[in-house]
Parts: structure tokens; sequence; C-alpha cells
């Protein structure tokens, strides 16, 4: 299967911009999803496509795919984004970031 | 708003089988693609398969072909997931999931049932 790498934490300061990465061969030729997941929580969509977000899903995070590396951004972080985020393309899933909001 | 639920948890013995329903209701079910996903215990999240109603095929992912298998009941708008020869690192939560633009193994999942824990216990 295709091996998408994650770092294993980020973390951000309130307020500030915080971007978790994801790796993986010519990952810009493929769609790029991410996801949010709380603890006890099933996984929410962010961002599909690399760029596009769903309805509902606050304006703050942003997406982009290109070369190896898929990005996701999150501007302005707040404390209730402190969650597991993990990337997907095709039928592949990172191992997933932990975002700590400090 | 579509919903999808799931069933409960299940326990089960070390070469046994389990089976997981997972309800759609608020929407249509036969338009869309349908995968499960797992996530064990403290651990990221793997794609198992996936189906859509309407033509009734099911994908898998290599690592569970032969041993997973995916169906749908359009009259209820229900999909299941039987996982055969369980073994102690099947224990995970299952969860269904429905894809948005219809393509099994590559698609992206909007909406995604509440997850189903089964614990593979002797």
């Amino acid at each position: 299967s295709y091996e998408l790498t994650q770092p294993p934490s980020v973390s951000v300061s309130p307020g500030q911009t915080a971007s978790i990465t994801c790796s993986g061969h010519k990952l810009g030729d493929k769609y790029a999803s991410w996801y949010q997941q709380k603890p006890g929580q099933s996984p929410v969509l962010v961002i599909y496509q690399d760029t596009k977000r769903p309805s509902g899903i606050p304006e703050r995070f942003s997406g982009s795919n290109s070369g190896n590396t898929a990005t996701l951004t999150i501007s302005g972080t707040q404390a209730m984004d402190e969650a597991d985020y993990y990337c997907q393309a095709w039928d592949s899933f990172g191992g997933g970031t932990k975002l700590t909001v400090l | 708003q579509v919903q999808l639920v799931q069933s409960g948890a299940e326990v089960k013995k070390p070469g046994s089988s389990v089976k997981v329903s997972c309800k759609a209701s608020g929407g249509t079910f036969n338009s869309y693609a349908f995968s499960w996903v797992r996530q064990a215990p403290g651990q990221g999240l793997e794609w198992m398969g996936g189906i859509i109603p309407n033509f009734g095929t099911a994908n898998y992912a290599q690592k569970f072909q032969g041993r997973v298998t995916i169906t749908a009941d359009e009259s209820t708008s229900t999909a299941y997931m039987e996982l055969s020869s369980l073994r102690s690192e099947d224990t995970a939560v299952y969860y269904c999931a429905r894809g948005i633009t219809g393509t099994i193994g590559a698609d992206a999942f909007d909406i995604w049932g509440q997850g189903t824990m089964v614990t593979v216990s002797s």
C-alpha cells in the first residue's frame, strides 16, 4: 500500500499558525484529505481534494499539496483545535500528528 | 442530515467472526460509496474496504482480502462488514464512513458512524 509519513507531534501557541505535513511519493499527483480526531470521537473531515473545506469547517483550516508533500495549515489556532490529525491519499492514511496548543 | 448508526460493541473469541452493521438515515443511501475503517487502541486509521450499494460489488484492501466481506442492503439502507478468523490484533474500533466522490479506494469520507468496539479475547 501507499506510505504516508506525518510528524508525530506539532506544538503551537494560541493565535499562531500551525502547519502539519504529510509526505508520500509523488503525493502531489493524488488528492489529499485531512481529518481531525478528538479523544473518544469519530474522525471529522476538515480538508478534501487538497484544498476544499466541507460545510461547517472554519476558514482557518486550509490545505495544499505539491510534489511529495501535502500540508494542513491552521491559522489563528484555537484551544479547540487540539486533536490528532490524519492525512489520507488513495486507500492509505498517515500515522497521525498530535497537535498541542500550548 | 445523513447519520450513520452502527451496531453495538462485540466481544469475540479468536478464530470466530464478527459482523458489524451501519444504518444510514436522513438521506440517500444508494448513490454513495460506504467504506469501513478501523483503529486499533492508541493507533492510527486503516482502510479495510468499501462498497457502492447501487453496484453491489465491494473492493477490499489487500491486507484484508479473503478475510473481510462488505455488503449492503438497499431496502434497509444498511451496510455490513464481516471479518472472519479473528485474532487479538483485530481488536479495534471499526467505523463506517460515507465517501464524497464514490471512488472506492481513493475517496474522502465526510460522514462517519460512531464506531463499534470489537474486542478479540480468549
